[in-house]
């Protein structure tokens, strides 16, 4: 699998959109770009994943650059209730495969 | 989506003993993994589990140390031998149903060795 790099962390104020970016260069053509988010003492919860084409769901929307070399997770309205650590994951498409979680970037949402 | 529970939520045990660790599933899956997640660290993948075969192990865990049953579609259990200090960690089981390519995670299991 492909290797992701996240910032560290980043801040956002509640209601702004959080805008959080992933570097993944080496992407395979048969790899999506998946998104997982781990609130504080709880199991990674899934957010959304792309091949090539943006995405949104009720949750966030995806971005992928034309190129498929970078991406960008958007979260519109940003809650307290979103700081969690947010993981970037490169996997291919339909084998149930294991997720690669690298460091990701912890997101603190303020007032 | 699946719901899954894991027992115990914690405990705190002791150097040289064993606990084993139970992931519950509220419907038939065929891919079961489990996660190690050292303090302050990302998540790591110790095995993977299909039932009817044995589960593999990824590179730096063993049967020895972490012996795995799936005994059928809906459950699994992860045993953590011979504790040591360095074992203190949040244990997470998740699932991935065929074709649904997304894996849901379990509430974790946080031991403690002493």
């Amino acid at each position: 699998d492909a290797k992701t790099t996240q910032p560290p962390s980043m801040d956002c104020a509640e209601g702004r959109a959080a805008n959080l970016p992933c570097n993944h260069s080496t992407i395979s053509g048969n790899e999506y770009v998946y998104w997982y988010r781990q609130i504080h003492s709880q199991g990674p919860q899934y957010i959304i994943h792309g091949l090539k084409n943006n995405e949104t769901n009720e949750m966030a929307s995806l971005i992928i650059t034309e190129d498929r070399k970078s991406s960008t997770l958007i979260l519109p309205h940003a809650t307290l209730r979103d700081t969690a650590v947010y993981y970037c994951i490169v996997r291919v498409y339909g084998t149930a495969s294991k997720l690669t979680f690298g460091t990701g970037t912890r997101l603190q949402v303020t007032l | 989506s699946a719901v899954i529970s894991q027992k115990p939520s914690r405990d705190i045990c002791q150097r040289g003993t064993s606990l084993t660790i139970q992931c519950q599933v509220d419907s038939q899956v065929t891919m079961m993994f489990w996660y190690r997640q050292q303090p302050g660290q990302s998540l790591t993948l110790i095995a993977t589990a299909n039932q009817g075969s044995e589960a593999t192990y990824e590179s730096g865990f063993v049967i020895d140390k972490f012996p795995i049953s799936r005994p059928n579609l809906t459950f699994s259990t992860l045993t953590v031998s011979n504790l040591s200090p360095e074992d203190s960690s949040i244990y997470l089981c998740s699932v991935e149903a065929a074709l649904a390519n997304e894996q849901f995670f379990g509430p974790g299991t946080r031991l403690t060795v002493l």
